[in-house]
């Protein structure tokens, strides 16, 4: 199975500051496609997760364009330009490159 | 406006059974592919099955396999997750969710094993 590990597992940040979340794969996620299904999603408090960014960096409909996702192969970034408090919760990587589909820990963002 | 509601939950004992359904409006089911994912208290996610749009592929996850089975109902616009020998560790929110990319999720329904 694909073990994804996320850095940090907690952010604090201050408001109107910049986050990143670092998303490492256990191997390559290059599907043979050649599309490299890694997703970000968000889960606000009490709340399902939402899609946030598709393969790498498509941001999904009605995602603020704060949120941007890069990398290749087996390390991924999603960085927030700037936080809001709407933006607190625990973001989570996600694979579906191959089955089983796995996620990673989880990294809670939370204000300072 | 495109949505899934689970339903079903609920308390039950170990060993026993549930049936939960996920009920999907305002798109058109039968071409989407599903899945079903957990979510324990205090936890992350776990991915627990696929189903693809003709209902023909089916994966599953280890930890579930051979206990749960994933099924879809196109005529229904219901997905499906028949869960037997129910352990305590299976306690968690139940989530559907559309696609791969899981880009549409419902809001959950609880399933709680404990005698």
């Amino acid at each position: 199975d694909i073990v994804l590990t996320q850095t940090p597992l907690s952010s604090p940040v201050t408001l109107g500051q910049p986050a990143s979340i670092s998303c490492k794969s256990s191997q390559s996620l290059v599907h043979s496609d050649g599309n490299t299904y890694l997703s970000w999603l968000q889960q606000r408090p009490g709340q399902p997760p939402k899609l946030l960014l598709y393969k790498i960096s498509n941001r999904f409909s009605g995602v603020p364009d704060r949120f941007s996702g890069s990398g290749a192969g087996t390390d991924f970034t999603l960085k927030i330009s700037w936080v809001e408090a709407e933006d607190v919760g625990v973001y989570y990587c996600m694979q579906s490159s191959q089955f089983p589909r796995t996620f990673g820990q989880g990294t809670k963002v939370e204000i300072k | 406006e495109v949505q899934l509601v689970e339903s079903g939950g609920g308390l039950v004992q170990p060993g026993g059974s549930l049936r939960l359904s996920c009920a999907a409006s305002g798109f058109t089911f039968s071409v989407y592919s599903m899945n079903w994912v957990r979510q324990a208290p205090g936890k992350g996610l776990e991915w627990l099955a696929y189903i693809s749009a003709s209902g023909v592929t089916i994966y599953e996850a280890d930890s579930v396999r051979g206990r749960f089975t994933i099924s879809r109902d196109d005529a229904k616009n219901s997905l499906f997750l028949q869960m037997n020998s129910l352990r305590a560790e299976d306690t968690a929110v139940y989530y559907c969710a559309r696609l791969r990319f899981m880009d549409v999720w419902g809001q959950g329904t609880t399933v709680t094993v404990s005698s």
